[in-house]
């Protein structure tokens, strides 16, 4: 069963804060995603990574940086956590060799900063 | 600029009836285009993909008709039952490296 796994389902963090928020696939992906998901405005792509320290910006990367280590593993860090990052965080990953393919979406971060 | 637009207003619909909910998008050649469901809480699940040369495509109760020239996408949910009811995305590939952008989503309530 393939799998996409987000470290936590909910964080509250302070304004201010370091945030990390966690990605791993376990289905050798090369793509990876990072989305934020608010009311209204769907997911709006953050940063996109198509290999192991490769990335590029999505359509709202300010605030936020992404790491790119391990072919499995895409974190999503925000230098400095401010009230208007509070969102549902989505992270996907995908093949890049098929340009036919299909995104696998992990369960969510709910992230509340106070 | 480029844009993919959905019903930002929730469809109600009645259990038995069809749902069709709409996708438009400007400023794209997209090759192909995805629908995705997502329930509250949850991450999207993929549902189908339609080839720019495809016109229409079925699976199961789903059907998906895709007008490159309308640069619109059509998604049929025929015999709707309540467990139906969710949100309704449609995403299509921009640029290289296949990078995903999806439309807002149609939220789709079926009432019994």
């Amino acid at each position: 069963d393939v799998k996409v796994t987000q470290s936590s389902r909910y964080l509250v963090k302070r304004t201010g804060e370091k945030v990390f928020l966690e990605c791993v696939q376990d289905m050798d992906h090369e793509n990876m995603f990072w989305y934020r998901q608010d009311p209204g405005l769907g997911l709006r792509l953050i940063y996109f990574s198509y290999d192991v320290k490769m990335k590029e910006k999505g359509d709202i990367p300010e605030g936020y940086s992404v790491s790119r280590e391990k072919k499995e593993r895409f974190s999503l860090i925000l230098e400095s956590a401010s009230t208007n990052q509070t969102s549902m965080y989505l992270c996907a990953s995908s093949l890049l060799a098929r340009t036919e393919t299909e995104a696998f979406f992990g369960q969510g971060t709910r992230l509340t900063v106070v | 600029s480029q844009k993919i637009e959905q019903n930002s207003e929730a469809l109600n619909i009645q259990e038995g009836k069809t749902a069709t909910l709409t996708c438009n998008y400007t400023n794209y050649s997209p090759a192909y285009l995805q629908w995705y469901r997502q329930d509250p809480g949850r991450g999207p699940v993929f549902l189908l993909l339609i080839r720019e040369n495809e016109k229409e495509k079925r699976k199961e109760r789903l059907k998906v008709t895709f007008d490159t020239t309308l640069k619109q996408s059509l998604f049929h949910i025929t015999a709707s039952q309540p467990a139906d009811s969710a949100t309704y995305l449609c995403a299509l590939i921009s640029g290289g490296y296949n990078k995903l952008i999806f439309g807002a989503g149609t939220r789709l309530a079926v009432h019994p």
